[in-house]
């Protein structure tokens, strides 16, 4: 099946600082997404990105398809950003939903 | 507001007993997951369902069974077959043809 790495597993930041994630996957996807875990558990879907570039706030994204990578910006980063980025993807022609998730990227932020 | 429930928050189970897991959505979501999470991992998916009354297995579904009776709810059952249950349960939700993901805020369970 479709293989899922994150990378760096862990980042620590000071706050203001930038940072890039990046998620490589290995065969073409129909579906990608980025998550972001809080300290708590909670899953929070930041984009939807199968290929192109969305920004949202502080925050953007952009997946080459071709290349089989995606990489997702956090500027001026705050301490509320810490917690557990995911990637995730659906391979191939499948719309079912069903997702691989990477083993995830945890970032911490220092005031 | 719209949104998925998970409950109980925390679950603790004694050996060889069978526990249930709720999930309940008011999105209207025709599309419902359960995951696992193990400590510093990502999520492995258990079984998900499309529509009423019809449920796949995802990629580890042994020890676990689910039913999808109604639209709004997807029950986990953790079986005495799981030999490893303790983990972080998630469930989800999506719309069929769109692709945000809403996710419920877990079920962490704990064998005693």
């Amino acid at each position: 099946g479709i293989q899922v790495e994150q990378s760096p597993p862990d980042l620590i930041l000071q706050e203001g600082a930038n940072s890039t994630l990046r998620c490589n996957f290995s065969d073409s996807v129909n579906n990608l997404q980025w998550f972001h875990q809080n300290p708590w558990g909670q899953l929070i879907n930041l984009f939807y990105i199968p290929s192109g570039t969305k920004q949202n706030g502080r925050l953007s994204a952009t997946t080459v398809a071709t290349e089989r990578y995606s990489l997702l910006y956090i500027s001026s980063s705050q301490t509320t950003d810490s917690g557990v980025y995911f990637c995730a993807v659906e391979g191939g022609s499948g719309n079912t939903g069903k997702l691989i998730f990477g083993q995830g990227t945890t970032l911490q932020v220092k005031p | 507001d719209g949104g998925i429930t998970q409950s109980p928050k925390y679950l603790f189970r004694k050996e060889g007993q069978n526990v249930t897991l709720s999930c309940e959505q008011n999105l209207n979501h025709d599309a419902m997951y359960w995951y696992r999470q193990d400590p510093g991992q990502g999520l492995r998916l258990i079984y998900y369902s499309q529509i009423v009354n019809d449920f796949q297995k995802g990629d580890i579904a042994e020890g676990y069974s689910v039913s999808r009776e109604k639209k709004e709810s997807f029950p986990l059952t953790v079986t005495s077959a799981q030999k490893n249950p303790t983990a972080f349960y998630l469930c989800a939700s999506t719309q069929t043809g769109k692709y945000g993901y809403t996710f419920g805020s877990g079920t962490r369970l704990t064998v005693v």
